[in-house]
């Protein structure tokens, strides 16, 4: 069965600095989807990222990037210039085709000024 | 554009209560459909999804039950509420296209007392 794994319960970053956040998973599969999920104090899931297993390129938005790396098992989430609207918890999380999104547990991220 | 509502937002119910939650999806055709829970602290957990009307699986045995009664409804239900019902629950939507982005609805807070 696949697992996601968040090993970093807590963070904190001060403003316009960069924090990077960690995720491993487990799977045999070779083709599926890697996601990273914001969840502000509003509770609602907001999609921050998307990668597919098949493309090398690491995905990009704005000040968010991925380091993906394949063969590790490994997608970590970058955020530079943070903001204090970045303060949320970050879920990591794992899709197989044709399949119901795996979550990581969380990590929960605090900007401060 | 899509959109995704569920509701109600909050609810406060009695130990051995029955439960209806509702969640509708505007602006696509069969999407695939989910139920998930947040208990407090934690990550997500899948509880049900459906690729089709009356398609319904279960991820998790529980107390609680899943109906599909039209193409862009997804009901949440429960005969009879257990303290450990208590959670925040989610519901998503995502194309039938498999590795598509999975997005949420606002989330109910269900409290059981």
């Amino acid at each position: 069965a696949q697992t996601v794994t968040q090993s970093q319960p807590e963070m904190s970053v001060q403003e316009a600095e960069t924090v990077t956040l960690s995720c491993t998973y487990d799977t045999s599969e070779n083709n599926y989807y890697l996601f990273w999920y914001k969840q502000p104090p509003s509770r609602q899931m907001i999609l921050v990222i998307r990668q597919e297993a098949y493309k090398q390129q690491n995905a990009t938005e704005n000040r968010f990037s991925v380091n993906f790396q394949k063969a590790a098992k490994s997608f970590s989430l970058k955020i530079s210039d943070s903001q204090l609207g970045d303060t949320a918890m970050y879920f990591c999380a794992f899709r197989q085709a044709g399949t119901a999104l795996i979550f990581g547990k969380g990590t929960t991220l605090s900007v401060s000024s | 554009s899509q959109t995704i509502h569920q509701w109600p937002a909050t609810l406060v119910q009695p130990v051995g209560s029955p439960l209806s939650l509702e969640c509708t999806v505007e602006g696509t055709s069969n999407p695939n459909l989910y139920w998930y829970r947040q208990a407090a602290g934690r990550g997500l957990q899948l509880l049900f999804y459906s690729v089709g009307i009356g398609q319904i699986s279960s991820e998790v045995p529980q107390n609680l039950s899943a109906s599909r009664p039209q193409d862009r409804q997804f009901i949440l239900s429960s005969k009879k509420l257990l303290l450990s019902d208590s959670g925040f629950y989610l519901c998503a939507w995502s194309r039938p296209d498999s590795g598509n982005t999975i997005y949420f609805g606002e989330g109910s807070w269900l409290t059981v007392v």
